[in-house]
């Protein structure tokens, strides 16, 4: 059973352009909500994360927006460049919880054309 | 500098043998993971270990073992009983408890020949 699901698997953007990305999950337990950014042949490095207790959270051109009653979450990449070609995966834990396991979402591929 | 060494970063197994993945941390992490990775299902956790001589399952533990006989290492075992074993694998490691960031390995392949 998939806990935290993401959409879209795919995403081209024009350099410039906004990049969007959803996630929504299941367990209310959830209270850390870290996104990835995964480049081809390496591990995931932390993007950004956001916490239950505040409903947006920006750090230069990437934006989460938190929606704690829908049980949803998203990424915004602002002025997107190919640099920003990448696979990126929203994440959820509970931190309370034995382990600071966290649970991924399937991934979205982003390319930025020039 | 500080990180998470993983190899070999390519690996070619015959089916019926078991393979070893290594795993070393430097960043004086107690907390290691080991993730599967597959094409459009994101990353799966096989097994942690909060501390030395202690693991746990994941969700999908089935075909793999796994040891922490050092805070630096955690190998996995990827047995004859994993039936699809070819995967990107991921090795991770953090500080326990709160607000603690998971850092990730750079992946081993694993492709069964």
């Amino acid at each position: 059973q998939q806990q935290v699901k993401q959409s879209p698997q795919s995403l081209i953007v024009q350099k410039g352009g906004i990049s969007i990305i959803n996630c929504a999950y299941e367990n209310t337990a959830f209270d850390y909500f870290p996104w990835y950014q995964q480049f081809p042949g390496k591990g995931p490095a932390l993007l950004i994360a956001i916490r239950p207790d505040v409903s947006e959270k920006k750090e230069g051109r990437f934006t989460i927006s938190f929606n704690k009653s829908a049980k949803q979450f998203s990424l915004h990449i602002m002025d997107s460049q190919p640099g920003d070609s990448a696979t990126y995966f929203c994440a959820a834990s509970n931190e309370r919880a034995a382990g600071n396991k966290l649970t991924f979402g399937g991934g979205t591929r982003v390319l930025v054309k020039p | 500098d500080g990180g998470i060494t993983q190899s070999p970063k390519y690996l070619f197994r015959k089916e019926g043998q078991n393979v070893t993945l290594s795993c070393e941390q430097n960043l004086n992490h107690d907390a290691m993971y080991w993730y599967r990775q597959d094409p459009g299902q994101g990353l799966r956790l096989i097994y942690y270990s909060q501390i030395v001589n202690d693991f746990q399952k994941g969700d999908i533990a089935e075909g793999y073992s796994v040891s922490r006989e050092k805070k630096e290492s955690f190998p996995l075992t990827v047995t004859s009983a994993q039936k699809n074993p070819t995967a990107f694998y991921l090795c991770a490691s953090s500080l326990p408890g709160l607000r603690n960031t998971i850092y990730f390995g750079e992946g081993s392949w694993l492709t069964v020949v």
